[in-house]
């Protein structure tokens, strides 16, 4: 069966620093991938979108940016965090295919406090 | 632009009645609905998807239905249960068949014993 791993579960930073956030997937292979945030009481904004390794959408300009560097790993980064940039992280997958008829399966997110 | 929505204020309601939630969207023609539960602290988990030409779908003791002239999904847990309690995402598919989906902000459910 698939299973999708994200880490860290939280994490606290100093604004200005850098930031790797990651997220691997077992059990399929070439699934779409996605990065959205949660902020509190809101819905899931759609951050990075990938449908094969090297292929990133960017869905709203922003301080961050994501790289696919295998199949089943992606990754959200920045080089130096905002405020703004708190918030509950999510990585998710779907079967490839790019079709909306398939459900997303996510993982249990990253807790990300900037100071 | 785009837009679903969700009715933002919690639902409270005792154990055993049937909660319904409500979505509706704007701007657009969604080919699908999904529904999500999410538990603080937790991700997402996919509970059911109806498509537009389906009117209502059953999985248990949940029920979704799909009005596209209303432009609204109603969901539904009948005979509910305290450990029913948790946040309902409702998602749709936006314009073009693109795996991207767009959400509403979540309803938060509280079923009483």
């Amino acid at each position: 069966s698939q299973t999708i791993h994200q880490w860290p579960a939280t994490l606290v930073q100093p604004v200005g620093s850098p930031l790797s956030l990651e997220c691997t997937v077992e059990g399929t292979s070439n699934p779409n991938l996605y990065w959205y945030r949660q902020a509190a009481g809101r819905g899931l904004q759609l951050l990075f979108y990938s449908v094969g390794i090297g292929q990133i959408s960017s869905e709203v300009p922003q301080n961050l940016s994501a790289s696919r560097p295998q199949d089943r790993q992606f990754i959200l980064s920045s080089k130096k965090l905002l405020l703004s940039d708190s918030g509950f992280y999510l990585c998710a997958w779907s079967p490839p295919g790019g079709y909306s008829n398939q459900p997303q399966h996510f993982g249990d997110g990253t807790r990300l406090s900037i100071l | 632009s785009q837009k679903i929505e969700q009715n933002s204020e919690a639902l409270n309601i005792q154990e055993g009645k049937t909660a319904t939630l409500t979505c509706n969207y704007t701007n657009y023609s969604p080919a699908y609905l999904q529904w999500y539960r999410q538990d603080p602290g937790r991700g997402p988990v996919f509970l059911l998807l109806i498509r537009e030409n389906e009117k209502e779908k059953r999985k248990e003791r949940l029920k979704v239905t799909f009005d596209t002239t209303l432009k609204q999904s109603l969901f539904h847990i009948t005979a509910s249960q305290p450990a029913d309690s948790a946040t309902y995402l409702c998602a749709s598919s936006g314009s073009g068949n693109t795996g991207k989906l767009i959400f509403g902000q979540g309803t938060t459910l509280q079923v009483k014993p």
